[in-house]
Protein backbone atom coordinates (compact mmCIF):
# COMPACT_ATOMS: atom_id res chain seq x y z
CA UNK A 1 0.00 0.00 0.00
CA UNK A 2 1.13 3.89 -0.48
CA UNK A 3 1.90 5.59 2.16
CA UNK A 4 1.12 9.27 2.71
CA UNK A 5 3.20 11.00 5.24
CA UNK A 6 1.63 14.74 6.02
CA UNK A 7 4.00 17.78 7.95
CA UNK A 8 3.33 19.25 10.06
CA UNK A 9 0.85 17.15 12.14
CA UNK A 10 -0.23 20.33 13.80
CA UNK A 11 0.84 24.28 12.30
CA UNK A 12 -0.22 27.42 14.21
CA UNK A 13 -0.30 30.92 12.09
CA UNK A 14 -1.94 34.37 12.41
CA UNK A 15 -4.46 35.35 10.09
CA UNK A 16 -2.79 36.51 7.20
CA UNK A 17 -0.09 34.16 6.70
CA UNK A 18 0.71 31.87 4.20
CA UNK A 19 0.81 28.47 5.35
CA UNK A 20 1.96 25.10 3.60
CA UNK A 21 1.06 21.91 3.96
CA UNK A 22 3.76 18.96 3.01
CA UNK A 23 2.19 15.61 1.52
CA UNK A 24 4.90 13.09 0.83
CA UNK A 25 3.98 9.26 -0.91
CA UNK A 26 6.22 6.59 -0.45
CA UNK A 27 5.77 5.84 -4.27
CA UNK A 28 5.01 7.90 -7.59
CA UNK A 29 1.12 8.82 -7.59
CA UNK A 30 1.52 10.43 -10.70
CA UNK A 31 -1.13 13.82 -9.86
CA UNK A 32 -3.78 11.94 -8.75
CA UNK A 33 -3.70 13.60 -5.35
CA UNK A 34 -6.62 15.32 -3.77
CA UNK A 35 -6.26 18.03 -0.35
CA UNK A 36 -9.77 17.81 1.68
CA UNK A 37 -10.53 20.18 4.44
CA UNK A 38 -12.54 19.13 7.77
CA UNK A 39 -14.09 21.02 10.57
CA UNK A 40 -14.87 19.59 13.86
CA UNK A 41 -17.88 17.27 13.55
CA UNK A 42 -18.18 17.67 9.88
CA UNK A 43 -17.62 15.45 6.72
CA UNK A 44 -14.84 16.50 5.28
CA UNK A 45 -14.59 18.79 1.79
CA UNK A 46 -12.12 18.50 -0.61
CA UNK A 47 -10.49 21.63 -1.74
CA UNK A 48 -8.34 20.54 -4.73
CA UNK A 49 -8.08 17.67 -7.09
CA UNK A 50 -5.40 15.96 -9.56
CA UNK A 51 -3.01 17.80 -7.38
CA UNK A 52 -3.57 21.12 -8.36
CA UNK A 53 -6.94 21.36 -9.62
CA UNK A 54 -9.23 24.10 -7.36
CA UNK A 55 -12.97 22.46 -6.67
CA UNK A 56 -15.64 24.55 -7.58
CA UNK A 57 -16.27 27.10 -5.03
CA UNK A 58 -13.27 26.54 -2.82
CA UNK A 59 -11.53 30.03 -2.23
CA UNK A 60 -8.66 31.03 -4.04
CA UNK A 61 -6.31 31.52 -1.56
CA UNK A 62 -5.92 27.53 -1.60
CA UNK A 63 -3.70 26.21 -4.07
CA UNK A 64 -1.76 23.12 -4.62
CA UNK A 65 1.40 21.80 -6.56
CA UNK A 66 3.92 18.78 -6.77
CA UNK A 67 3.42 15.92 -8.37
CA UNK A 68 5.11 11.97 -8.39
CA UNK A 69 5.74 11.68 -4.65
CA UNK A 70 5.89 15.60 -3.60
CA UNK A 71 2.80 18.11 -2.83
CA UNK A 72 1.64 21.06 -1.07
CA UNK A 73 -1.34 22.60 -0.22
CA UNK A 74 -1.18 26.58 0.73
CA UNK A 75 -2.98 28.66 1.60
CA UNK A 76 -1.77 32.33 0.88
CA UNK A 77 -3.80 34.27 3.32
CA UNK A 78 -4.90 32.58 6.57
CA UNK A 79 -8.34 33.54 7.42
CA UNK A 80 -10.46 32.51 10.65
CA UNK A 81 -12.56 29.85 8.66
CA UNK A 82 -9.36 28.00 7.62
CA UNK A 83 -8.78 26.03 11.11
CA UNK A 84 -9.66 22.88 10.82
CA UNK A 85 -7.19 19.29 9.94
CA UNK A 86 -6.56 19.06 6.35
CA UNK A 87 -5.92 15.71 4.77
CA UNK A 88 -4.10 14.55 1.47
CA UNK A 89 -5.22 11.30 -0.23
CA UNK A 90 -4.09 9.16 -2.91
CA UNK A 91 -6.01 7.90 -5.68
CA UNK A 92 -3.37 6.61 -8.35
CA UNK A 93 -3.57 2.86 -6.50
CA UNK A 94 -6.08 0.77 -4.87
CA UNK A 95 -5.94 0.60 -1.81
CA UNK A 96 -6.20 4.39 -1.86
CA UNK A 97 -4.94 5.98 1.27
CA UNK A 98 -5.01 9.41 3.32
CA UNK A 99 -2.55 11.13 5.37
CA UNK A 100 -2.76 11.43 8.84
CA UNK A 101 -3.86 14.61 9.13
CA UNK A 102 -2.14 18.39 9.69
CA UNK A 103 -4.02 20.67 12.12
CA UNK A 104 -4.12 23.80 11.34
CA UNK A 105 -5.12 26.67 14.36
CA UNK A 106 -4.73 30.28 14.29
CA UNK A 107 -3.30 32.44 16.57
CA UNK B 1 -27.57 18.65 -6.42
CA UNK B 2 -26.10 15.97 -5.43
CA UNK B 3 -26.96 14.41 -1.82
CA UNK B 4 -25.85 11.08 0.11
CA UNK B 5 -27.21 9.85 3.48
CA UNK B 6 -26.18 6.61 5.61
CA UNK B 7 -27.95 4.25 7.72
CA UNK B 8 -27.77 2.05 9.87
CA UNK B 9 -27.13 0.48 13.53
CA UNK B 10 -25.13 3.00 15.80
CA UNK B 11 -24.36 -0.14 18.49
CA UNK B 12 -23.23 -3.42 17.11
CA UNK B 13 -21.67 -5.52 19.78
CA UNK B 14 -18.60 -7.09 18.89
CA UNK B 15 -18.66 -10.45 16.34
CA UNK B 16 -21.71 -9.04 14.66
CA UNK B 17 -22.19 -8.17 11.06
CA UNK B 18 -22.92 -4.42 10.35
CA UNK B 19 -24.73 -3.39 7.50
CA UNK B 20 -24.69 -0.02 6.50
CA UNK B 21 -26.97 1.24 3.67
CA UNK B 22 -25.85 4.72 1.69
CA UNK B 23 -29.01 6.36 -0.21
CA UNK B 24 -28.05 8.55 -2.19
CA UNK B 25 -29.95 11.08 -5.17
CA UNK B 26 -28.92 14.05 -7.75
CA UNK B 27 -27.23 11.58 -9.76
CA UNK B 28 -27.18 7.59 -11.23
CA UNK B 29 -25.10 4.57 -10.61
CA UNK B 30 -25.61 3.70 -13.92
CA UNK B 31 -23.64 6.54 -15.61
CA UNK B 32 -20.15 6.57 -17.16
CA UNK B 33 -17.53 7.79 -14.96
CA UNK B 34 -19.48 7.68 -11.72
CA UNK B 35 -18.18 5.76 -8.34
CA UNK B 36 -19.73 5.78 -4.41
CA UNK B 37 -17.81 4.41 -1.90
CA UNK B 38 -17.40 4.29 1.94
CA UNK B 39 -14.74 6.06 4.49
CA UNK B 40 -14.30 5.84 7.97
CA UNK B 41 -12.87 8.01 10.99
CA UNK B 42 -12.71 6.93 14.47
CA UNK B 43 -13.05 9.07 16.96
CA UNK B 44 -10.14 11.67 16.96
CA UNK B 45 -7.80 9.89 14.56
CA UNK B 46 -7.39 10.34 10.38
CA UNK B 47 -9.54 9.52 7.56
CA UNK B 48 -9.48 5.54 6.37
CA UNK B 49 -11.17 4.53 2.44
CA UNK B 50 -12.77 1.19 2.88
CA UNK B 51 -14.06 0.54 -0.96
CA UNK B 52 -15.54 1.75 -4.19
CA UNK B 53 -17.74 0.55 -6.45
CA UNK B 54 -18.12 1.86 -9.81
CA UNK B 55 -20.85 2.08 -12.79
CA UNK B 56 -19.55 -0.66 -14.53
CA UNK B 57 -19.34 -2.82 -11.66
CA UNK B 58 -15.45 -2.37 -11.04
CA UNK B 59 -15.27 -2.80 -7.29
CA UNK B 60 -12.14 -2.50 -5.14
CA UNK B 61 -11.53 -2.68 -0.83
CA UNK B 62 -9.09 -1.84 1.42
CA UNK B 63 -7.02 -4.92 1.51
CA UNK B 64 -6.97 -5.61 4.93
CA UNK B 65 -10.50 -5.61 5.48
CA UNK B 66 -11.13 -7.54 1.80
CA UNK B 67 -11.99 -10.79 3.47
CA UNK B 68 -14.66 -9.06 6.09
CA UNK B 69 -15.98 -6.24 3.57
CA UNK B 70 -18.74 -6.51 1.26
CA UNK B 71 -20.22 -3.31 -0.96
CA UNK B 72 -23.32 -3.70 -3.12
CA UNK B 73 -25.39 -1.07 -5.36
CA UNK B 74 -29.37 -1.28 -6.30
CA UNK B 75 -28.93 1.05 -9.18
CA UNK B 76 -32.69 0.89 -9.27
CA UNK B 77 -33.09 1.98 -5.35
CA UNK B 78 -29.88 4.04 -5.73
CA UNK B 79 -28.26 2.45 -2.75
CA UNK B 80 -24.72 1.09 -1.57
CA UNK B 81 -24.72 -1.19 1.04
CA UNK B 82 -21.52 -1.78 3.23
CA UNK B 83 -21.21 -4.78 5.31
CA UNK B 84 -18.55 -5.71 7.52
CA UNK B 85 -18.12 -8.64 9.24
CA UNK B 86 -17.16 -9.64 12.72
CA UNK B 87 -16.97 -6.26 14.01
CA UNK B 88 -14.78 -5.63 16.52
CA UNK B 89 -13.88 -2.09 18.75
CA UNK B 90 -11.38 -1.14 16.69
CA UNK B 91 -14.15 -0.88 13.91
CA UNK B 92 -15.88 2.09 16.20
CA UNK B 93 -15.90 5.07 13.53
CA UNK B 94 -18.19 7.29 11.60
CA UNK B 95 -18.70 6.19 8.49
CA UNK B 96 -19.41 8.27 5.00
CA UNK B 97 -20.85 7.40 2.05
CA UNK B 98 -18.76 9.32 -0.94
CA UNK B 99 -19.27 10.07 -4.68
CA UNK B 100 -16.51 10.59 -7.07
CA UNK B 101 -16.13 10.75 -10.58
CA UNK B 102 -13.05 9.01 -12.52
CA UNK B 103 -10.11 11.86 -12.53
CA UNK B 104 -11.07 13.47 -9.24
CA UNK B 105 -11.49 12.86 -5.81
CA UNK B 106 -14.13 12.29 -3.57
CA UNK B 107 -16.40 15.50 -4.01
CA UNK B 108 -19.79 15.33 -2.32
CA UNK B 109 -19.39 13.40 1.53
CA UNK B 110 -22.74 11.93 3.06
CA UNK B 111 -23.23 13.28 6.86
CA UNK B 112 -21.45 10.42 8.65
CA UNK B 113 -22.73 7.72 10.69
CA UNK B 114 -21.02 6.61 13.74
CA UNK B 115 -21.09 3.12 14.95
CA UNK B 116 -19.89 1.67 18.29
CA UNK B 117 -18.74 -1.56 18.87
CA UNK B 118 -19.35 -2.45 22.44
CA UNK B 119 -20.92 -5.72 24.14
Amino acid sequence: DIQMTQSPSTLSASVGDRVTITCRASQSVSAWLAWYQQRPGKAPNVLIHKASSLEGGVPSRFSGGGSETEFTLSISSLQPDDSATYYCQQYSTYPWTFGQGTKVEIK
Amino acid sequence: QITLKESGPTLVKPTQTLTLTCTFSGFSLSTSGVGVGWVRQPPGKALEWLAIIHWNDANHYLSSLKSRLTVTKDTSKNQLDLTLTNMDPVDTATYYCVHRIVGGGLDYWGQGTLVTVSS
